[in-house]
């Protein structure tokens, strides 16, 4: 069966730090990936998503990145975070046209 | 493009039914059913293509109206575990998802 990894659960990161946050499905091959951000008690926004290895589309043009080194690999990272990128943070694989199965998230706090 | 969803809140007792309506100014591929327990992460509810598809489990079913652009939830009988938050996410051709604001759903015993 398909199960997806995501670490680390919680973080707390003072402002200009970089960040790294992974993702990895197991089970599947070729998933496409996504990798959403939740403001808390707010809805789901969509950061960056996946459909192959080094093949990544960015939806809101932030102080993130993303990156796809492996089929089943995929990484959130910053250079300089921002207190405004504290949040929910979700990476989630899909099948094509298939539903979403999520990671149980990264709650990261800026400070 | 997200998709509007209403009410923004219900609150029931137990036993009693609820719909949530989703809805897109933009054709649609499919609509995602998820629902959010408090500091967790989104489960996976059902997916409805176009064609005017509807689908049920157990005693949660929904339906999708191509032509209207909108979707529908139901809950019937509403249990206790049923609380949480209900996101509908619209597809359109690209395999990416726009979710909406959520629902705020809470069951009273």
């Amino acid at each position: 069966s398909q199960t997806i990894h995501q670490w680390p659960a919680t973080l707390v990161q003072p402002v200009g730090s970089p960040l790294s946050l992974e993702c990895t499905v197991e089970g599947t091959s070729n998933p496409n990936l996504y990798w959403y951000r939740q403001a808390a008690g707010r809805g789901l926004q969509l950061l960056f998503y996946s459909i192959g290895i080094d093949q990544i589309s960015s939806e809101v043009p932030q102080n993130l990145s993303a990156s796809r080194p492996q089929d089943r690999q995929f990484i959130l990272s910053s250079k300089k975070l921002l207190l405004s990128d504290s949040g929910f943070y979700l990476c989630a694989w899909s099948a094509q046209f298939g539903g979403y199965t999520f990671g149980s998230g990264t709650r990261l706090t800026v400070v | 493009q997200q998709p509007v969803q209403s009410p923004q809140a219900v609150i029931l007792r137990e036993g009693e039914d609820a719909v949530i309506n989703c809805s897109s100014s933009k054709a649609l591929y499919s609509v995602h059913w998820y629902r959010q327990k408090h500091g967790e992460a989104p489960v996976f509810l059902m997916i409805l293509l176009k064609g005017g598809e509807q689908k049920g489990h157990d005693k949660i079913s929904a339906s999708f109206n191509e032509k209207k652009q909108q979707s529908s939830l139901y809950l019937t009988a509403s249990q206790l575990s049923y609380s949480g938050t209900y996101f509908c996410g619209t597809e359109r051709s690209d395999d990416k998802i726009i979710f909406g604001k959520g629902t705020r759903l809470h069951i009273l015993p």
